[in-house]
């Protein structure tokens, strides 16, 4: 079993719609989430930072963490069709673990105008 | 500043040929990392550098991958011989802080590598 688990889709919406992305993680131990933004034949970048439990919001997008369930999401409002990208979930253990982000398999998002 | 540089951006080369992939990373970054992604297996951490030092190498998948880092400028990621199952795209990222588990990884775009 992968310690992270993501769905890789692909997902399509209409334009405006509310995008769901969803990831499941086994390590009790993870206290960093993050979302990266993949656009296509371009690394990640960045999207979102969440420590531990609850909620962040930037603009349209909010990062949600339930480490009770071990489970992450991030919500896009108002999709537009430059959101079309793969997102790829990350995590990370405290100290000593520097660089070694587990990463989803990503989940290719389309938004169609 | 112009990001993470990697080159070459594409290559081609032949089963049992020597590949050299090339990284700057951001200037003042002291963490480089390689990764490797594939459609089966994802975006994996195949070996890390703090100060130009390798910290952990544990994801490099065999004796034919090495990777260096002379200076903090400039890494390489070697693979001799090549096989065709290290077709995938290598991206190396590159990271100011580290530690707490707080890193934001800033990626280049990567080589595409085929290996016939």
């Amino acid at each position: 079993q992968k310690e992270v688990e993501q769905d890789p889709g692909p997902l399509s919406v209409p334009e405006g719609a509310i995008v769901s992305l969803n990831c499941t993680y086994s390590n009790s131990a993870f206290q960093y989430f993050m979302w990266y933004r993949q656009y296509s034949r371009k690394g990640p970048e960045l999207l979102m930072y969440t420590y531990s439990s609850g909620n962040k919001e930037d603009g349209r997008f909010t990062a949600q963490v339930d480490k009770s369930s071990k489970y992450i999401s991030l919500f896009i409002r108002d999709s537009q069709p430059s959101d079309s990208a793969t997102y790829l979930c990350a995590m990370n253990r405290r100290s000593g673990n520097t660089g070694k982000l587990i990463f989803g398999q990503g989940t290719t998002l389309q938004v169609k105008p | 500043d112009a990001g993470v540089i990697q080159s070459p951006r594409h290559e081609v080369t032949e089963m049992g040929q020597e590949v050299t992939l090339r990284c700057k990373p951001i200037s003042g970054h002291d963490y480089l990392f390689w990764y490797r992604q594939t459609m089966m297996r994802g975006l994996e951490l195949l070996i890390y550098f703090n100060n130009n030092v390798p910290i952990d190498d544990s994801g490099m998948p065999e004796d034919r991958f090495s990777a260096k880092m002379p200076n903090a400028s400039f890494s390489t990621l070697k693979i001799q011989p090549s096989e065709p199952r290290d077709s995938a795209v290598y991206f190396c990222a590159s990271s100011p802080v580290g530690g707490t588990g707080n890193e934001k990884l800033f990626f280049g775009s990567g080589t595409q590598l085929s290996v016939l």
